[in-house]
């Protein structure tokens, strides 16, 4: 079966450290690959995609995914994060049919 | 190039009652998505809609239905509302499948 799996439910960090958030998926072949944003009260917002070819992606606002076909994962990093990163992100995988999120991961800024 | 858009924003309304949330998609667009996102269940997807046609129906009762009109705009309908519909209904849009998805800023919808 399809599915996403974001295992941190929530992440607390320090503005200016680094990020890193999970992405684990299951999926019958090479899926299409998103995460989003989503700020309290908003729509989502595309941070980034991967469709096919280098399997490290760069996105808006300074984030990067990598795609590890062996590890089923997608994982997204940023190198020092500020406050106005604070919000719901969701990772997501599709094909040519539908596409399914993960339950997302709340992220916290210490300042 | 406008967004997705969605209206209304914030609406409430009563047990039992019926109400129409309507998306008009990026220009160009012929696919729309709808999703529910409650705190409990995360973002569920609801149905889709390409050239006024369904093409994918998630596993909601049928109290929820769509349609999508010609201009690719489209409606969804939930009838004789319950309070557990109370939630962020996301309509997106892509140009067709297989393509990036674009979303509203979703409505509110309160049910009591």
């Amino acid at each position: 079966a399809q599915s996403v799996t974001q295992p941190d439910i929530h992440i607390t960090v320090s503005e200016g450290a680094s990020l890193e958030l999970r992405c684990n998926y299951s999926y019958g072949a090479t899926p299409y690959l998103f995460w989003y944003v989503q700020s309290p009260g908003q729509g989502l917002q595309l941070l980034l995609k991967y469709f096919s070819g280098d399997t490290l992606v760069q996105g808006i606002k300074g984030f990067e995914a990598e795609f590890k076909r062996s590890q089923s994962s997608f994982n997204l990093r940023k190198p020092s994060v500020h406050w106005s990163d604070a919000a719901e992100y969701f990772c997501a995988v599709g094909g040519d049919d539908k596409i399914i999120f993960g339950k997302g991961t709340r992220l916290h800024i210490l300042p | 190039k406008a967004g997705v858009t969605q209206t209304p924003r914030y609406l409430i309304k009563t047990r039992g009652q019926q109400v129409t949330l309507s998306c008009s998609p990026i220009s160009g667009h012929r696919s729309v998505s709808w999703y529910q996102q409650t705190p409990g269940q995360g973002l569920q997807f609801l149905f889709e809609y390409f050239s006024e046609t369904q093409r994918n129906k998630g596993n909601f009762p049928g109290r929820f239905s769509g349609r999508q009109f010609s201009n690719s705009r489209s409606e969804m309908n939930v009838s004789t509302l319950e309070l557990g519909d109370s939630a962020l209904y996301l309509c997106a849009s892509a140009a067709g499948q297989g393509n990036t998805i674009y979303f509203g800023e979703g409505s509110w919808l309160t049910v009591v």
